[in-house]
């Protein structure tokens, strides 16, 4: 089945720096790739999302790239700030709506 | 705006006590969907349905059912609560079609099993 790995568990950088969190998933019949957000004691929220037939998309200060050869996807923010840290997620769709999500990785950003 | 909401934020339950989760969206949505959250282990997808009366399972379905008698609710149950079912639950709902990929969730639940 379809399985997605995320790297790192935990990132700490400093207020301005960029952060890359990475992602790879196993099956080739993805389409879909969101990143949610979530904030502690609260929801995950959709941040933001590529399609397969997408390399890169960017969004302000957020960026997703992904590569269909390789199987994975990353997410980058630059010039970081303390509202950044949050836990995200990544996830890859199957054709059947069937969501799979990463472990997590929590960002600290370090004023 | 899309709003998921759930039944309750905190429960505490016996082991072998039977209880139900429920899940209730306003946006007329196909698809809905029950995960887990454990530290460490992300969101594991429980169960899914795609229409009423439907329903598939996830990655970890063992000790779990479901029910979408209505469109609108989806219903998580566990049949004997055990402390391993002691997390964080949580519901999302998606449409069917063009950007019906974003799954909005609930406030989640936190269940503890004693």
């Amino acid at each position: 089945g379809e399985n997605v790995e995320q790297h790192p568990s935990t990132l700490s950088v400093q207020e301005g720096d960029s952060a890359v969190i990475k992602c790879t998933y196993s099956d080739s019949a993805s389409n879909y790739f969101p990143w949610y957000k979530q904030e502690l004691g609260k929801r995950p929220q959709l941040i933001i999302d590529i399609r397969s037939n997408v390399g890169e998309k960017k969004d302000q200060r957020i960026a997703v790239t992904l590569n269909k050869t390789a199987k994975h996807f990353s997410l980058h923010i630059t010039e970081t700030q303390p509202e950044d840290s949050a836990v995200y997620f990544c996830a890859a769709r199957l054709d059947n709506n069937d969501m799979r999500f990463g472990a997590g990785t929590r960002l600290t950003v370090k004023p | 705006d899309v709003k998921v909401t759930q039944s309750s934020r905190y429960l505490v339950k016996r082991t072998g006590e039977k209880v139900f989760l429920e899940c209730v969206q306003d946006m007329d949505h196909e698809n809905m969907f029950w995960y887990r959250q454990d530290p460490g282990l992300g969101l594991r997808l429980i169960y899914f349905s795609y229409d009423v009366k439907m329903k598939e399972k996830g990655d970890i379905p063992e000790g779990y059912s479901v029910s979408r008698e209505k469109k609108e609710r989806f219903s998580l149950i566990l049949e004997s609560a055990s402390t391993n079912q002691t997390s964080m639950y949580l519901c999302a709902s998606s449409i069917t079609g063009g950007g019906g990929e974003t799954q909005y969730f609930g406030p989640g639940t936190r269940l503890l099993v004693l």
